[in-house]
């Protein structure tokens, strides 16, 4: 119930291309949905987030899709650049009042060729 | 800038040692984690923290235990370590439901 799946493990992508990466999810409690980006040595940090009540955000060349009938969000990054290349994790949060509690998939370590 | 401190950014402990990680926040947060990352496994919960002495288990938190005596330091104690828990560990904080801030890891090794 609390777990997010993700895919692909690793991902290769040339520049300018498009990337994808798709996260399903089974507890429907969860209402907050971050993707973090994580750079070798350093903490992971958050890249952009959405709530149930839309269906697509997008910040830049970055967008998440949400799909709630389904379960499941994806990560769009438009015209992947070589800095894009990073391990992204998805994650979701449960409405569990007093506490926050992310939940996060597995990783996927994408990496941008020039 | 938010900041979350951990004590150590690489630590190298021997088997049945007792080892603690430390995490300081100064952004006041309530809410306080420690996470492990594991290749393939992505970032599981060991402990999370609401508030100053309380403390609720995570995914995981068999072999561990956690210390958080005031708002802005929240511990993670392995009391008796063992090689399974090589790892990195993560420390965060947040406020309920939005942004998790994270350190930058420990990479812990057992030998």
């Amino acid at each position: 119930q609390q777990q997010v799946k993700q895919s692909p493990q690793s991902l290769i992508v040339q520049k300018g291309g498009i990337s994808i990466i798709n996260c399903a999810y089974e507890n429907t409690a969860f209402d907050y949905f971050p993707w973090y980006q994580q750079f070798p040595g350093k903490g992971p940090a958050l890249l952009i987030a959405i709530r149930p009540d839309v269906s697509e955000k997008k910040e830049g060349r970055f967008t998440i899709s949400f799909n709630k009938s389904a379960k499941q969000f994806s990560l769009h990054i438009m015209d992947s650049q070589p800095g894009d290349s990073a391990t992204y994790f998805c994650a979701a949060s449960p409405e569990i009042q007093g506490a926050q509690k992310l939940v996060f998939g597995q990783g996927t370590r994408l990496t941008i060729n020039p | 800038d938010v900041k979350v401190t951990q004590s150590s950014r690489y630590l190298v402990k021997r088997t049945g040692e007792k080892v603690f990680l430390e995490c300081v926040q100064d952004m006041d947060h309530e809410n306080m984690f420690w996470y492990r990352q594991d290749p393939g496994l992505g970032l599981r919960l060991i402990y999370f923290s609401y508030d100053v002495k309380m403390k609720e288990k995570g995914d995981i938190p068999e072999g561990y235990s956690v210390s958080r005596e005031k708002k802005e330091r929240f511990s993670l104690i392995l009391e008796s370590a063992s090689t399974n828990q090589t790892s990195m560990y993560l420390c965060a904080s947040g406020i309920w439901n939005t942004e998790a801030f994270f350190g930058q890891g420990t990479r812990l090794t057992v030998v």
